[in-house]
């Protein structure tokens, strides 16, 4: 089955920098790519996703990016904020079936 | 805006004992999940429901499980007889339909198994 990983396990930035979240995956036919936010005591919520056929896509001040030869997916935040502070899941799917999980970022944002 | 929602936010049960944990999902979805979340790792998934019958289930969804749509707007999960290890975050999660991969994730119910 899929396996996905999660890089790194923890991150702190200072407010206003930006913040790198990477994710591999193994199973080529992953064609779907969630990032969750998750704050304490909450259920993930979903911030951006992207599909196979698309190789960046951005809102605002998130963006992430998707590498199929190399298989693996990035989230990149920029311009962070106290609130951008909580922890961060990617996932990997294939057409929206079952999602497989990183292992999830603690992202902590120093003001 | 539409949310999913889950009842209890806290449930505490004994171990042998049955607990149904319940979701709505949001009212025009076709597509219904049930993932857990083991204390400090990653988010696993169950089961997957469509047009009232299982789609996908996990080698986790063993016999212990399982899932029902009693009516048009509830989803549950039951555990016939809980054991130690099924101590986790319930998240059910929903999508509108199959050319829509987006999943919307509700709190959560927390099981404590004793």
């Amino acid at each position: 089955g899929e396996n996905v990983e999660q890089h790194p396990s923890t991150l702190s930035v200072q407010e206003g920098d930006s913040a790198v979240i990477k994710c591999t995956y193994s199973d080529s036919a992953s064609n779907y790519f969630p990032w969750y936010k998750q704050e304490l005591g909450k259920g993930p919520q979903l911030i951006i996703d992207i599909r196979s056929n698309v190789g960046e896509k951005k809102d605002q001040r998130i963006a992430v990016t998707l590498n199929k030869t190399a298989k693996h997916f990035s989230l990149h935040i920029t311009e962070t904020q106290p609130e951008d502070s909580a922890v961060y899941f990617c996932a990997a799917s294939i057409s929206g079936n079952q999602f497989y999980f990183g292992t999830g970022t603690s992202l902590t944002v120093i003001p | 805006e539409p949310e999913v929602t889950q009842t209890p936010s806290h449930q505490v049960t004994q171990m042998g004992q049955e607990v149904i944990l319940r979701c709505v999902p949001i009212s025009n979805h076709l597509y219904f999940y049930w993932y857990r979340q083991i204390l400090g790792q990653k988010v696993e998934f169950l089961v997957s429901f469509y047009n009232n019958e299982i789609s996908e289930k996990s080698e986790i969804f063993d016999d212990q499980f399982s899932v029902e749509r009693p009516d048009g707007s509830n989803f549950t999960l039951k555990i016939r007889s809980t054991k130690l290890e099924d101590s986790a975050m319930y998240f059910c999660a929903s999508t509108p339909g199959r050319s829509s991969y987006e999943q919307y994730f509700g709190p959560g119910t927390r099981l404590t198994v004793t």
